[in-house]
């Protein structure tokens, strides 16, 4: 099946360090959603993005809509020990009511 | 507002079988799509329906449907199961009834094991 590009895979990051993930695509899109998923439980909506070039925050986390619409970005400032989990990355292309899935990032925090 | 709910959380089937999953989306949210999670497959897009009618379905053979109901109630089924099946079962509701800023939100997902 399809999936998007995300990097890193995995991280493991002192507590109060900063986080920086991204996703690609070879084709264009016009919405991209980033989200956190727990073990056991379903993924968690942190930030969507509507527009290329759109900065968006939701607290300590920042996300990004690429410029070239292709790509996107997601940060984690002073990471906590409630950061763990996996984040992924969702985009939507023009025209189709479904996502792509990037391959996730999984975030481990070191206290 | 309560949010996406899905049930059964957890089952097991047999190979052959067949299972029926149930969502219920976000109140008043009209769309509502599924997804399959697997280890090597990520998360993968099955199908996306609104105001009873499928919109979008993804690559996964006939043995996979879906329905909505008029209350936006939705189930999927899949015939004939295989050890391949097992996954988590994601629902996901949107409030949005056109493919642009169509933000979804995830319920907590039907684990199924084929055995």
């Amino acid at each position: 099946g399809q999936q998007l590009n995300q990097s890193p895979q995995s991280m493991f990051i002192q507590e109060g360090e900063d986080v920086s993930m991204n996703c690609t695509s070879s084709s264009i899109f016009n919405t991209w959603l980033w989200y956190k998923q727990d073990p056991g439980e379903g993924p968690v909506l942190l930030i969507a993005l509507y527009k290329a070039g759109e900065l968006t925050s939701n607290g300590r986390l920042t996300a990004q809509f690429g410029i070239t619409r292709k790509d996107s970005f997601l940060n984690i400032s002073a990471s906590i020990p409630s950061d763990v989990g996996i984040y992924f990355c969702a985009g939507q292309g023009p025209g189709t009511y479904k996502y792509i899935f990037g391959t996730g990032t999984r975030l481990k925090v070191l206290a | 507002k309560a949010g996406v709910t899905q049930t059964p959380r957890y089952l097991i089937k047999t190979r052959g079988q067949q299972v029926t999953l149930s969502c219920s989306p976000i109140s008043g949210h009209r769309s509502v799509s599924w997804y399959q999670q697997t280890p090597g497959q990520g998360l993968q897009f099955l199908f996306e329906y609104f105001s009873e009618t499928q919109r979008n379905k993804g690559n996964f053979p006939g043995r996979f449907s879906g329905r909505q109901f008029s209350n936006s109630r939705s189930e999927m089924n899949v015939s004939t199961l295989e050890l391949g099946d097992s996954a988590l079962y994601l629902c996901a509701s949107s409030g949005s009834s056109s493919a642009s800023g169509n933000t979804i939100y995830f319920g907590e997902g039907s684990w199924l094991t084929v055995v």
